[in-house]
């Protein structure tokens, strides 16, 4: 049982390249998320996709596009890097999207992106 | 947006002592939820907290569901050095739809 797992680990851009990072769990879950992690700033929701078939727009999706390739994976494509989207990338995955419990996410281990 | 206010921002351990750190919200929350981050992982969590007023325990650490739902607390017992990183809590709101807010994280350090 991997868990989250996400690739690339590391990646450099340059402004206005694009590329998009992968995402897949094991865990037959319902419900998985991207987050951006910048310094002082915590774990920022940017999209999440609440079952297979849905996607929805998180607190800072600017410059940011989503798919729920299947149930298992979820990725994230930035069409023109931007400086401002230097970050550490991370995706997350929870059994239930409503209802009482299943709310605990479990994150995978992050992409760290630069764009210069 | 929705703010956690965890506290406090960092802080330094020396090995043996009791740790303790909280999250606070002006709205109520459902779900409180407590991870930590070493450097270069992701957050992996620690103990999750469903019921106004629930006390957790999951080894040396104890977490708490403040009974007002705006509130939840963090302790360590007797820190070793391997609990150094980062503490985030996060709570999921009611109609959240599954959503989480999450604190900006405490850091703790080894004290020089």
């Amino acid at each position: 049982n991997a868990g989250v797992t996400q690739t690339p680990k590391f990646q450099v851009l340059k402004t206005g390249q694009s590329m998009t990072l992968q995402c897949a769990q094991d865990m037959n879950h319902n419900s998985m998320y991207w987050y951006r992690q910048d310094p002082g700033m915590g774990l920022r929701l940017i999209y999440y996709s609440a079952s297979e078939g849905t996607t929805d727009k998180g607190e800072v999706p600017n410059g940011y596009n989503v798919s729920r390739l299947n149930k298992r994976e979820f990725s994230l494509r930035l069409e023109s890097a931007a400086p401002s989207q230097t970050s550490v990338y991370f995706c997350a995955s929870s059994t239930h999207y409503s209802g009482s419990g299943g709310y605990e996410q479990y994150f995978g281990p992050g992409t760290r992106l630069t764009v210069t | 947006g929705q703010q956690l206010n965890q506290s406090p921002q960092s802080m330094f351990i020396q090995e043996g002592e009791d740790v303790s750190m909280n999250c606070t919200s002006s709205s109520i929350f459902n779900t409180w939820l407590w991870y930590k981050q070493d450097p270069g992982e992701g957050p992996v969590l620690l103990i999750a907290l469903y019921k106004a007023g629930e006390l957790t325990s999951n080894g040396r650490l104890t977490a708490q569901f403040g009974i007002t739902r705006k509130d939840s607390f963090l302790n360590i017992s007797a820190s070793i050095p391997s609990d150094v990183g980062i503490y985030f809590c996060a709570g999921q709101r009611p109609g959240g739809q599954g959503n989480l807010i999450f604190g900006k994280g405490t850091k703790l350090s080894v004290k020089p």
